[in-house]
Parts: structure tokens; C-alpha cells; sequence
């Protein structure tokens, strides 16, 4: 199994621009979990997905950003526009229906200039 | 919500020594206790988890305890490597469909 896939795995740009992380979850996984982790802010929970639907969204920092699972497959998460204040490593994880735990993705390490 | 407290942030300990993490929980409903560990630029990987079900859980050097009544549950981690450098982070949840609250982190550096 490939484990969670997400890309790209760096990003850097400048602020203002349309940022869009992608996820793969674990074939099977049926639920998908997106976090934001700094150091000062630790790991925090953005949004999560249940069989495809947003189930809490409550962790979503404002209206820039949004994030979609169009299929079982794929997921997204995109910031526009986005600010410096939003530099952090991206990870999004997976679970499978019936279980507690959750595999982590490598994580993408944005940096907003 | 759940509110998950971690200490100590720092733990700095010669290699073959203990090292012990504590956590606080505040939700009674919470039922299930992960520990992640994550090495610098890695992603945080499950080492230990614990229900409530049980009062103690082991595997190899690490083990992890629970509390319920006083909800706060601990990582031991016996003859420390300098591999275990890395940090800590508990979680907490309610289990089934329910979202982890992590604690804030607990960076443990192991030295030869």
C-alpha cells in the first residue's frame, strides 16, 4: 500500500496567488482529514470528510480557504488569496470505516512570501 | 470541545534513562488515547494507542497508562536511544466517527 499521497510536497509562492494541495487517501480509507501544523499553533484540525461529505469544517481559518473530495479518491485543499500568515506544513490523513486511527500523508511545506 | 493538555514541551534525557509524557483530557466521553511520533520534516506516525477499556498497554520499550477518573494518560518510554529523539504528541477522541485533539507536542531529545 502507498499510504497517503499528497503533492505537491513544497510550495512556494507569493502572496496574493491561488495555492491548491492535493490528497490521495489510503484505497478503502472512507474518511479524510485535513491539519495545519506550526509551531505555534501546533496541529490543528482544518476539515473533515466522512463517505466524501464535509462532516466539521469548524477549523477552517476564514473564507480563503476551501477544500473538496470530489471522489473516494482525491481530495483538495485550496487558499485564495493567500498571505504570508498562512506558511505551515499541510497534512492530510486518512482512516478506514470502523477504525480510530489515522495515517498521515509526507505533508506539503508551504511558504507564502 | 475536547481540550487536550501535553508537559512537558521539552524533555532532555542521557541515553538508557526513562522518559515519561503526561496529557490531560477534559472530555469523560473521550475513549481513545493515540501517541504519534514525528522526526524532524517527517509525518506524525502512530507508535501506541490505549481505550478505556484498559488501564495499561505495552509494547517493547514503550508503554502507555490511563487514568479515566483523573483523565490524564502518560507515555513511558524504558532504555531511551538516540533514535526516540523526535516529538511527542497525544491525542484524544470519542472514537468511532469523531475527530482527534492533539496536544500541543513534547519534543524529547536523547542523548549518546
Amino acid at each position: 500500500d502507498a499510504g497517503v499521497i499528497q503533492s505537491p510536497r513544497h510550495e512556494v509562492t507569493e502572496m496574493g496567488q491561488e495555492v491548491t494541495l492535493r490528497c490521495k487517501p489510503i484505497s478503502g480509507h472512507n474518511s479524510l482529514f485535513w491539519y495545519r501544523q506550526t509551531m505555534m499553533r501546533g496541529l490543528e484540525l482544518l476539515i473533515y470528510f466522512n463517505n466524501n461529505v464535509p462532516i466539521d469544517d469548524s477549523g477552517m481559518p476564514e473564507d480563503r480557504f476551501s477544500a473538496k473530495m470530489p471522489n473516494a479518491s482525491f481530495s483538495t485543499l485550496k487558499i485564495q488569496p493567500s498571505e504570508p500568515r498562512d506558511s505551515a506544513v499541510y497534512f492530510c490523513a486518512s482512516r478506514e470505516v470502523g477504525t480510530d486511527t489515522q495515517y498521515f500523508g509526507p505533508g506539503t511545506r508551504l511558504t507564502v512570501l | 470541545g475536547e481540550n487536550v493538555e501535553q508537559h512537558p514541551s521539552t524533555l532532555s534525557v542521557q541515553e538508557g534513562d526513562s522518559a515519561v509524557i503526561k496529557c490531560t483530557y477534559s472530555d469523560s466521553a473521550s475513549n481513545y488515547f493515540p501517541w504519534y511520533k514525528q522526526e524532524l520534516g517527517k509525518r506524525p506516525q502512530l507508535i501506541i494507542d490505549i481505550r478505556s477499556n484498559v488501564g495499561e498497554k505495552k509494547d517493547q520499550r514503550i508503554a502507555v497508562t490511563l487514568n479515566k477518573t483523573a483523565k490524564h494518560f502518560s507515555l513511558h518510554i524504558t532504555e531511551t536511544q538516540p533514535e526516540d529523539s523526535a516529538v511527542y504528541f497525544c491525542a484524544a477522541s470519542i472514537g468511532g466517527y469523531s475527530t482527534l485533539t492533539f496536544g500541543k507536542g513534547t519534543m524529547l531529545l536523547v542523548s549518546p
